[in-house]
């Protein structure tokens, strides 16, 4: 059983609000991701992390900051949210570096912009 | 770069019926292939993986995949659905630093 955790499940905001998801683990893994979905398409990675102080931008261009200050906390920011963030997020973590490894996710959160 | 297709949206079989979930990749050199499944409301779930070694490979909840590189599949199968299967299931293939996942294959499992 994973031990991935992430909050709130559902957010509902209007345009212009800054918001955090939060993410958190308790594996003890080195190595944290977080994926955009949309319905009907398929997960696209954002940002990721190798361990503390580290972070990287995914595949897909996107307008939001993670920050990795602890091991088992990788927040994710939106400075001013749009209607086009709207989706769900989904992290995920790793004991190993590399892309071989199992990937352990959370339940996403699903955020609505107004 | 690399890519992966799930030529099958949706799915609908009845209890106690054979599945098979396919899945393409387009990658040159041996992928590392994986299969992923997702409740609803819930995160992924890994199901299997594979990397090298026997083609057919053993995962949880009664699935197998087998490899074939002369078809560039990686399809998932399993002999009785049972109606807790009812679920989406993602392909992913690794490149380098991240998973490239596909479009995902819905399942739906009727009494």
């Amino acid at each position: 059983e994973a031990d991935i955790y992430q909050t709130p499940r559902y957010l509902v905001i209007g345009t212009g609000k800054k918001i955090t998801l939060e993410c958190s683990q308790t594996m003890g893994h080195d190595k944290m991701y977080w994926y955009q979905q949309d319905p009907g398409m398929e997960l696209h990675l954002i940002h990721y992390s190798y361990g503390v102080n580290s972070t990287e931008k995914g595949d897909l261009s996107s307008e939001s900051t993670v920050s990795r200050i602890r091991t088992e906390h990788f927040p994710l920011t939106l400075e001013s949210a749009r209607p086009s963030h709207t989706s769900q997020y989904l992290c995920a973590s790793s004991r190993d570096k590399d892309f071989t490894d199992t990937q352990y996710f959370g339940p996403g959160t699903r955020l609505t912009v107004l | 770069a690399q890519s992966v297709t799930q030529p099958d949206i949706h799915i609908t079989v009845s209890e106690g019926a054979s599945l098979e979930l396919r899945c393409n990749y387009s990658y040159g050199a041996t992928p590392y292939l994986f299969w992923y499944v997702q409740s609803p409301g819930q995160g992924l779930q890994l199901l299997l993986k594979y990397f090298s070694g026997d083609t057919l490979v053993q995962g949880i909840k009664g699935f197998e995949a087998e490899f074939k590189r002369s078809q560039s599949s990686f399809n998932l199968r399993k002999p009785s659905v049972h109606w807790s299967d009812a679920a989406e299931y993602f392909c992913a293939v690794s490149e380098a630093d991240k998973l490239i996942f596909g479009t995902g294959t819905r399942l739906q499992v009727f009494p």
